[in-house]
């Protein structure tokens, strides 16, 4: 049971836009910072979101990232297949005094 | 270019040791926090532990602390898991990553900035008997 909250699975068409949430509490989320991470089968993470909505460079400006309140979302629009991965949000909870990982969300593009 | 490879594991029994290194370059080691991350097979990524650059902040996630021992030696830019006691539930793929853990604001206040910018290509720990 991931402390933060994902859907598991989320799918759109190609060229369209997903929505990907992520939930949270006011330890993590409503008072730190979220990233968010694409992962392709076999391979390691790559940082796609920081500080809530900052994109690393390099990243397309078609991934957006967002926060209000205990809640933050990834926003991908013009899907490309190439965009079918798992995508994790992650931040700081300070009643933990550890790093959270939501559960993660695969995303299928139709 | 940043890299980062990671090395030290393998299979071994629940209630021994096991060290994972990460050896670190293409960048100013000593300026960043350091983190790392495990994935158990088909489930999703778990925190385990950070360090500051300074080594001055450490946290670990609870299900390790106390028995995992993170450092770092800046003149040799590598990061060091120190895993004891391991349990079947320790095993996993283990990855190194760079990242913010931590820091000052513009203004001066401290804010929980949280996340990794680097990754390695991890290395897979198995806890069998």
């Amino acid at each position: 049971q991931s402390v933060l909250t994902q859907p598991p699975s989320v799918s759109a068409a190609a060229g369209q836009k997903v929505i990907i949430s992520c939930s949270g509490s006011s330890s993590n989320i409503g008072n730190s910072y979220v990233s968010w991470y694409q992962q392709f089968p076999g391979t390691a993470p790559k940082l796609l979101i920081y500080d809530n909505n900052k994109r690393p460079s390099g990243i397309p400006d078609r991934f957006s990232g967002s926060k209000s309140g205990t809640s933050a979302t990834l926003d991908i629009t013009g899907l490309q297949t190439g965009d079918e991965a798992d995508y994790f949000c992650g931040t700081w909870d300070s009643s933990l005094s550890s790093g959270v990982f939501g559960g993660g969300t695969k995303l299928t593009v139709l | 270019e940043v890299q980062l490879v990671e090395s030290g594991g393998g299979l071994v029994q629940p209630g021994t040791s096991l060290r994972l290194s990460c050896a670190a370059s293409g960048f100013n080691f000593d300026e960043y926090a350091m983190h790392w991350v495990r994935q158990a097979p088909g489930k999703g990524l778990e925190w385990v532990s950070g360090i500051s650059g300074n080594s001055g902040t450490i946290a670990y996630v609870d299900s390790v602390r106390g028995r995992f021992i993170i450092s770092r030696d800046n003149a040799k830019n590598s990061l060091y898991l120190q895993m004891n006691s391991l349990r079947v539930e320790d095993m996993a793929f283990y990855y190194c990553a760079k990242g913010v853990f931590g820091g000052y604001d513009s203004n001066g206040y401290y804010q929980d900035y949280f996340y990794m910018d680097v990754w390695g290509k991890g290395t897979t720990v198995t806890v069998s008997s």
